[in-house]
């Protein structure tokens, strides 16, 4: 079993719908990050997460750590988030460990 | 404030030669974390750096692969004598330390003919 878990593995949605992403992980981290990878493209830092609630325009990130679980939502979801979204965690200042991605398609 | 600055950006290498990475990390960070993306798979760990000092080498290849942080000039990714199997993306992130976020750079897609 992988230590980082993100389902789903393709979300294919509607313009304007609301998106939720899921990742849970197994161990004790300091810090969760949720990335963007557009094919081809390089890696974009949406958020780093220790606890709580995190929000940047449309986005909004979650965490729960007695659960150990993250969710990332998208609101009002527009083409232009099609996109690879990745949950990576970390302990310490260590090296990330990534889940596997879920590839977002959002149709006009 | 620039961000983190890989080059070059695609790498055409021949099966035996010697492939170099380099990555800028952005101004004031002195932690550099190098990952690969293989084709079609997610990210993996393979080292992590400080000046003059590998911290964590615990994802690197065994054989062919090493990494360098000088005390000045970008880090450095080295594979030698290439085999088809190493045609990935290989990202550099950075970080101040601590517990402070990584900034990933444009990563530099090698291509092993």
């Amino acid at each position: 079993k992988n230590e980082v878990e993100q389902s789903p593995q393709n979300l294919t949605a509607q313009e304007g719908e609301f998106i939720t992403i899921n990742c849970s992980y197994s161990v004790g981290i300091s810090a969760l990050h949720w990335l963007q990878q557009h094919p081809g493209g390089g890696i974009v830092s949406l958020f780093m997460l220790s606890s709580g609630k995190k929000k940047h325009g449309r986005l909004i990130a979650t965490i729960n750590i007695q659960e150990k679980h993250s969710s990332l939502h998208i609101t009002a979801s527009h083409p232009r988030d099609s996109a690879v979204y990745i949950c990576a965690v970390r302990r310490g200042n260590e090296k990330l460990t990534f889940g596997t991605g879920t590839r977002l398609t959002i149709i006009p | 404030n620039a961000g983190v600055m890989q080059n070059p950006r695609h790498l055409v290498r021949r099966r035996g030669q010697e492939a170099r990475l380099r990555c800028s990390p952005m101004k004031g960070h002195s932690h550099v974390y190098w990952y690969r993306q293989l084709p079609e798979e997610g990210l993996k760990f393979m080292v992590y750096l400080q000046k003059e000092n590998i911290i964590d080498e615990s994802g690197m290849p065994k054989e062919r692969f090493s990494a360098e942080f000088p005390k000045e000039g970008p880090s450095i990714l080295r594979i030698q004598q290439v085999v088809r199997g190493d045609s990935a993306a290989y990202f550099c992130a950075s970080s101040p330390g601590g517990i402070g976020e990584q900034f990933f750079g444009p990563g530099t897609r090698l291509t092993v003919l």
